[in-house]
């Protein structure tokens, strides 16, 4: 079993669409979460950090849900501009993150 | 401020040879970490470098190796290439210590034939 789980999609939504990405981790020493982006063949950039009490950033929210295990990212309004690839990245504190295969988001006209 | 910076951008090498790559890390940073990334896959940690010495390893067999130099720039070599070496291989610098997320450089594309 993989440390991270994502579901690989793609998602294909039209524009100004809500899409919701699930992602459960396995190793519960894991200390720090974040969402990465990645636009094709370009480096992951982080999107945002990931806490327990939820965090908004204008269109993106993150939870952290420690019991469960899983860690979600919600994207309200969706432009085309948000197609991409979002990975979900987990630091047990020893700085080596652990990713997972990333989520693609086609956001259609 | 200068970013995470790495070269060369691509590179294309023959099954059997060494490769070595390079990262500049960002001013101040004195932690740097390397990353593969195959493709369709999210990166894998390959190891930390911090004062000069490996701190930190991933699953990676020992023709990945490593040097980080006083200022704190680093390399990554991998002798005897294999087909599955190819991948986007990342960068990213840190302060040593902190929880803050990692930025990547821009990455070298390896492409082993």
């Amino acid at each position: 079993r993989k440390e991270v789980e994502q579901d690989p999609g793609p998602f294909n939504v039209p524009e100004g669409a809500t899409v919701a990405f699930n992602c459960t981790y396995s190793n519960s020493a894991s200390q720090s979460f974040f969402w990465y982006r990645q636009d094709c063949r370009k480096e992951p950039k982080l999107l945002m950090s990931v806490y327990s009490s939820g965090n908004e950033d204008g269109r993106f929210t993150a939870q952290l849900n420690r019991a469960s295990q899983y860690i979600s990212l919600l994207i309200r309004d969706s432009k085309l501009s948000d197609s991409a690839t979002y990975l979900c990245v987990m630091d047990t504190g020893r700085r080596a993150l652990t990713f997972g295969s990333g989520t693609r988001l086609q956001v259609q006209p | 401020e200068t970013g995470v910076t790495q070269s060369p951008t691509h590179l294309i090498k023959t099954r059997g040879q060494q490769v070595t790559l390079r990262c500049s890390s960002q001013s101040g940073h004195n932690t740097v970490s390397w990353y593969q990334q195959a493709l369709g896959q999210g990166p894998q940690f390959i190891f930390q470098y911090y004062r000069e010495e490996e701190n930190g390893r991933g699953n990676f067999p020992p023709r990945f190796s490593g040097l980080q130099f006083p200022n704190y720039s680093s390399e990554l070599n991998v002798n005897a290439l294999e087909l599955d070496d190819s991948a986007l291989y990342l960068c990213a610098s840190s302060p040593w210590g902190t929880n803050s997320p990692l930025h990547f450089g821009n990455g070298t594309r390896l492409t082993v034939t």
